[in-house]
């Protein structure tokens, strides 16, 4: 099955507007993790959320989590061009030990 | 901040021959991740690996896939006999004590290209 599936697959703001995109998710979670990914390059480590949480926030972003409906949303508030990078959700189910799934990717452009 | 390494950052094989993929984890880290990612595809795990052991492992990681721990640093992930499809970038993570229930920080990676 499919995990960890994102939404938009693009997105395209303006520089101080916010990014918003979505994941969702078909397993039971042990936690759920957002990655970015400028391209060619390797996966940054954004924030983790843990099952048991709804929100968290780091710098300029915010992460909540609806274990209910099986989602999560990344929000990166006052964007800027260096956010211009592709942005992952993975998923560590909780029969596994440390499997990430990952979706697709929201690909994200800022322009200036 | 301590980062995770891997080496090289590009290698380029010929159908059929082996390659040693190179990987620094994070120093006090202790459960070590491969996983790829085919050009324009999702990143796919392919193996966990803590005390020693394959912890887990995906389909991907058959029977020409291996992977070790040589020493108190490196984690390698060595391909026997590479096919076309091999072609991705490979991507090394590690985390901390907890393992999975934890972060896990990703190298650079290394992009293999067979040709």
């Amino acid at each position: 099955s499919q995990q960890g599936e994102e939404d938009p697959q693009a997105l395209s703001i303006q520089e101080g507007e916010n990014a918003t995109m979505n994941c969702s998710y078909k397993t039971s979670i042990n936690n759920l993790q957002w990655y970015r990914q400028n391209s060619g390059r390797g996966l940054v480590h954004l924030i983790l959320i843990r099952s048991n949480e709804r929100e968290k926030h780091s710098g300029r972003l915010r992460v909540t989590l609806d274990t209910s409906k099986k989602s999560s949303s990344l929000l990166i508030t006052a964007s800027r061009a260096a956010d211009t990078a592709s942005y992952f959700c993975a998923t560590l189910s909780t029969d596994s030990w440390g499997k990430l799934q990952f979706g697709a990717g929201t690909q994200v452009v800022v322009t200036p | 901040e301590p980062e995770v390494t891997q080496t090289p950052s590009h290698q380029v094989t010929q159908m059929g021959q082996e390659v040693i993929l190179r990987c620094v984890p994070i120093s006090n880290h202790l459960y070590f991740y491969w996983y790829r990612q085919i050009l324009g595809q999702k990143v796919e795990f392919l193996v966990s690996f803590y005390n020693n052991e394959i912890s887990e492992k995906s389909e991907i990681f058959d029977d020409q896939f291996s992977v070790e721990r040589p020493d108190g640093s490196n984690f390698t992930l060595k391909i026997r006999s590479t096919k076309l499809e091999d072609s991705a970038m490979y991507f090394c993570a590690s985390s901390g004590p907890r393992g999975g229930e934890y972060e896990q920080y990703f190298g650079p990676g290394t992009r293999l290209t067979v040709t």
